[in-house]
């Protein structure tokens, strides 16, 4: 079984440009999550999908940062203007909704990995 | 108060030895519990979950809940250099998963 893609895996960038990044869950997989990693930090989640609909999105910084999960399969997220502060690992992962109120167990991608220069 | 706290690290331990890591939360309603391994560059891999108080044994790892005292810890017994890692501890609150910042191991040979 195919695990969580994600692409790019890296990426370099100028401030003020846009990027996006796309994730492929889990086959099967109808809760998508979008994380942001920084260095010697633990995961912080941005948003997170069950199916098309975006149902905790309360950490996304919406005046720059957007996604979408169209179909309720691939999910791409967006970041327009980029800031040097936006240089952190961008993590998608995928779980099963089985009912259990929430732990599910999370599948993680490889990350991309976003410079702002 | 950060709502999931990690020793930093890095906790250095020799090759054979049990290694205990420690996390605490802060959110009483919290329900299920995960640690996560991290090596460098790559991402989280869930290697415990545990959702009651008392203790869960899986091969070498065993992970303790106590949620009266708020923390929950993992145990790896015979620490092998392929456990040098980094280990997030992951509370779930409903849906929302809050992660620890992680504590480095390195086992040393």
């Amino acid at each position: 079984e195919a695990g969580v893609v994600q692409s790019p895996r890296y990426k370099i960038i100028e401030k003020k440009q846009p990027v996006a990044f796309w994730c492929n869950p889990i086959s099967g997989h109808n809760t998508l999550y979008w994380y942001l990693q920084n260095l010697g930090q633990g995961p912080e989640l941005l948003i997170r999908y069950e199916n098309e609909e975006a149902v905790d999105d309360s950490q996304l910084p919406k005046d720059r940062f957007s996604a979408e999960r169209l179909k309720g399969v691939d999910s791409t997220l967006k970041i327009q203007p980029a800031e040097l502060g936006d240089s952190a690992v961008y993590l998608c992962a995928s779980s099963l909704d089985s009912g259990t109120g929430g732990a599910d167990t999370q599948y993680f991608g490889p990350g991309t990995r976003l410079t702002v220069l | 108060q950060k709502e999931v706290e990690q020793n930093s690290g890095p906790l250095s331990v020799p090759e054979g030895a049990i290694a205990s890591l420690n996390c605490t939360y802060s959110d009483r309603v919290s329900q299920s519990f995960f640690w996560y391994r991290q090596y460098s560059g790559k991402s989280p891999e869930l290697i415990m979950s545990i959702y009651s108080n008392g203790d869960k044994e899986d091969g070498r790892f065993t992970a303790q809940l106590n949620k009266a005292s708020q923390y929950v810890s993992l145990l790896i017994r015979d620490s092998q250099p392929s456990d040098s890692a980094t280990y997030l501890c992951a509370v779930n609150r409903g849906f929302k998963t809050i992660f620890g910042a992680g504590t480095r191991l390195f086992v040393k040979a």
